[in-house]
């Protein structure tokens, strides 16, 4: 079973809308967490680390739900540069990150 | 401009074939990683190095060896390609083991 699991999508919205999709994880000793954000044929970008108590950064909310092993990003107000695979990341006590395969979003005009 | 560099971008070998793979990060970072990213599988990490001289396997070595005698530097060797190991591979650092990861722009390897 892989350590984090995402719905690959792909979520198609249009500009404007909201999205939100989750990923889980299976090490109940993860510590931190991340998204990523991967453009076509790009390295992955750091979008924001997710803490306990949820955070936002301008248009994007992360929540963690420790309880049910689950991490949730919000798009609000999509635009057409939000088009990308968000990768979903956990860390455990290990040292290691473990990736998600990502969840594809396009935001059409 | 934090910055992490990779030898090649494309890259085509034969099977037996000896690889190199080069990393340079100029960020000072204590840590490094390899991973390699398939379709569906997402980034499987290969090996990191948490200082020079010292590396530790990640969830698939197998195939691999690598090597950090600089701390800006960290090689990925595969000893005896073979067509499985056709992938992109990426390279990242770190300031802390669990912090931001920052990628190099990968190399796409393909072994014929």
């Amino acid at each position: 079973r892989k350590e984090v699991e995402q719905d690959p999508g792909p979520f198609n919205v249009p500009e404007g809308a909201t999205v939100a999709f989750n990923c889980t994880y299976s090490n109940s000793a993860s510590q931190s967490f991340f998204w990523y954000r991967q453009d076509c044929r790009k390295e992955p970008k750091l979008l924001m680390s997710v803490y306990s108590s949820g955070n936002e950064d301008g248009r994007f909310t992360a929540q963690l739900n420790r309880a049910s092993q689950y991490i949730s990003l919000l798009i609000r107000d999509s635009k057409l540069s939000d088009s990308a695979t968000y990768l979903c990341v956990s860390g455990s006590n290990d040292y290691k990150l473990s990736f998600g395969a990502g969840t594809t979003v396009t935001v059409r005009a | 401009d934090v910055k992490v560099t990779q030898s090649s971008r494309y890259l085509v070998k034969r099977t037996g074939e000896k690889v190199f793979l080069e990393c340079v990060q100029d960020m000072d970072h204590e840590n490094m990683f390899w991973y390699r990213q398939d379709p569906g599988l997402g980034l499987r990490l290969i090996y990191f190095s948490y200082d020079v001289k010292m590396k530790e396997k990640g969830d698939i070595p197998e195939g691999y060896s690598v090597s950090r005698e600089k701390k800006e530097r960290f090689s990925l060797i595969l000893e005896s390609a073979s067509t499985n190991q056709t992938s992109m591979y990426l390279c990242a650092s770190s300031s802390g083991i669990l912090w931001e990861q920052y990628f190099g722009p990968g190399t796409r390897l393909t072994v014929t």
